[in-house]
């Protein structure tokens, strides 16, 4: 069974300040995927960046990074000089290959501060 | 190109009634997941649809059923609502279109239609 596990519930941080959000995963299978979702207060999950579990180097997409850490199982997203836009819930998400299904943590809530 | 759209928005119901949420997926899609996000928690898998059938469910009753039209809309039908029904539902849309690359499969959700059973 997969299963990803987030330990903070909450963090505050100032604007444009790097932020590192935490995510830790276990599964049995060899070939994943995982996934950073933002989740503004109006509730839509907004796709931030995948990270393969072949891939060889770390995700990037614009501000966001993803630090893959296999042999730790860690996923933890990096925020670049973060914005006020960036206060939401952030979820990490992992699937299985061949099967769709996403598991989800309990996420994180962002605040930054002015 | 249209992203994932759900309707309705908020919807109020009822202990025991029933009520059927609607979702039409991203162009170009022809996968279409549920699922039930309560309130503090992540996302829950409830099923997902694949070309008109079901392709997969979570740990959800009977009483939770799903339809996918030949458009690849999709529709969650929960009968006997129950007060612990009360959530926000999303659906997430994806293509299955090809092997090359993961983001063809990468879910892309919707607003998401939120319930209150009293």
């Amino acid at each position: 069974a997969q299963k990803i596990t987030q330990t903070q519930p909450g963090m505050f941080m100032q604007e444009k300040e790097a932020v590192t959000l935490d995510c830790t995963y276990d599964t049995s299978d060899p070939s994943y995927g995982l996934f950073w979702y933002k989740q503004p207060s109006s509730g839509e999950m907004i796709f931030l960046i995948y990270q393969g579990s072949y891939d060889q180097q770390n995700a990037t997409e614009g501000r966001y990074s993803l630090n893959f850490q296999k042999a730790r199982k860690s996923a933890n997203l990096v925020i670049s000089a973060s914005q006020l836009g960036d206060s939401a819930m952030y979820f990490c998400a992992m699937e299985n290959f061949g099967n769709e299904k996403l598991t989800f943590g309990t996420g994180t809530r962002l605040t930054i501060i002015p | 190109e249209t992203g994932v759209t759900q309707s309705p928005t908020h919807l109020i119901k009822t202990r025991g009634q029933q009520v059927t949420l609607r979702c039409s997926s991203q162009s170009g899609h022809n996968t279409v997941s549920w699922y039930q996000q309560a309130l503090g928690q992540g996302p829950q898998f409830i099923f997902q649809y694949y070309r008109e059938e079901e392709n997969g469910r979570g740990n959800f009753p009977p009483r939770f059923s799903g339809l996918q039209f030949p458009n690849y809309s999709s529709e969650l039908n929960v009968n006997a609502l129950e007060l612990d029904d009360s959530a926000l539902y999303l659906c997430a849309s994806s293509s299955s279109f090809g092997t090359s690359g993961i983001y063809g499969k990468t879910q892309y959700f919707g607003p998401g239609t939120r319930l209150l059973v009293l």
